[in-house]
């Protein structure tokens, strides 16, 4: 049962372009939805993050968007550098009890930016 | 660099060993988790522990144990190897206040191969 689906395994955007990034969710528990960027080697770096009671939020070139009728979310990049070439994993959380939380991930899209 | 360290970086072994790894949160965060990946797998959350407790539980073996110290540091032990515990090993922290959604923030991962 995987709650939470990152549909493209990879994405290859023209630098400077936008990258649009998606990720679909089931359970409509989730409060808390986050994107992370992994290189190889490394563990997931945060970028940004949306609570449920919102629909929008900006951090510089990374703005994520939630729908939650469609129980989907998207992370924009503008404009796409080549350092934002990794693998973007899209989280999800819901509080299980008080202080308690754990994060569902979606499988991952390379994302590769071509000069 | 998230804060959050992990030892060791790699651990080669093999069938039937045990071997136990090591986080230390960030400064501050009371609460630690672990997360499996295995190969062409998503994060997989196996446990979480705060300030000392058990606090929630995923996909973990009944061969996997976790625990947290006094100096909040945590340790994974994982007995009774199999090959397909093979893996990369994923500790994260965050401050864990009740009631509030929060970033988790994760350290570089340690290499498990199991021969």
């Amino acid at each position: 049962d995987q709650q939470v689906k990152q549909n493209s395994p990879s994405l290859s955007v023209q630098e400077g372009r936008i990258s649009i990034l998606n990720c679909d969710y089931t359970n409509s528990m989730f409060d808390y939805f986050l994107w992370y960027k992994k290189y190889p080697a490394e563990g997931p770096t945060f970028l940004i993050s949306i609570s449920s009671i919102k629909d929008k939020n900006e951090d510089g070139r990374f703005t994520v968007f939630l729908n939650k009728s469609a129980k989907h979310l998207s992370l924009h990049i503008v404009p796409s550098q080549p350092g934002d070439s990794a693998v973007y994993f899209c989280a999800a959380s819901a509080q299980i009890i008080q202080g308690a939380q754990k994060l569902v991930f979606g499988q991952g899209t390379r994302l590769t930016i071509n000069p | 660099d998230s804060g959050v360290t992990q030892t060791p970086k790699h651990l080669i072994t093999a069938t039937g060993q045990r071997v136990t790894l090591r986080c230390s949160p960030r400064s501050g965060d009371l609460s630690v988790y672990w997360y499996q990946q295995s190969l062409d797998q998503g994060l997989q959350f196996l446990i979480q522990y705060y300030n000392g407790e058990e606090r929630a539980k995923g996909n973990i073996l009944e061969r996997f144990s976790a625990q947290q110290f006094p100096d909040l540091h945590s340790e994974l032990n994982l007995s009774s190897l199999e090959l397909g515990d093979s893996a990369l090993y994923f500790c994260a922290s965050s401050v864990a206040l009740a009631g509030l959604q929060e970033t988790q923030y994760f350290g570089p991962g340690t290499r498990l191969l199991v021969l």
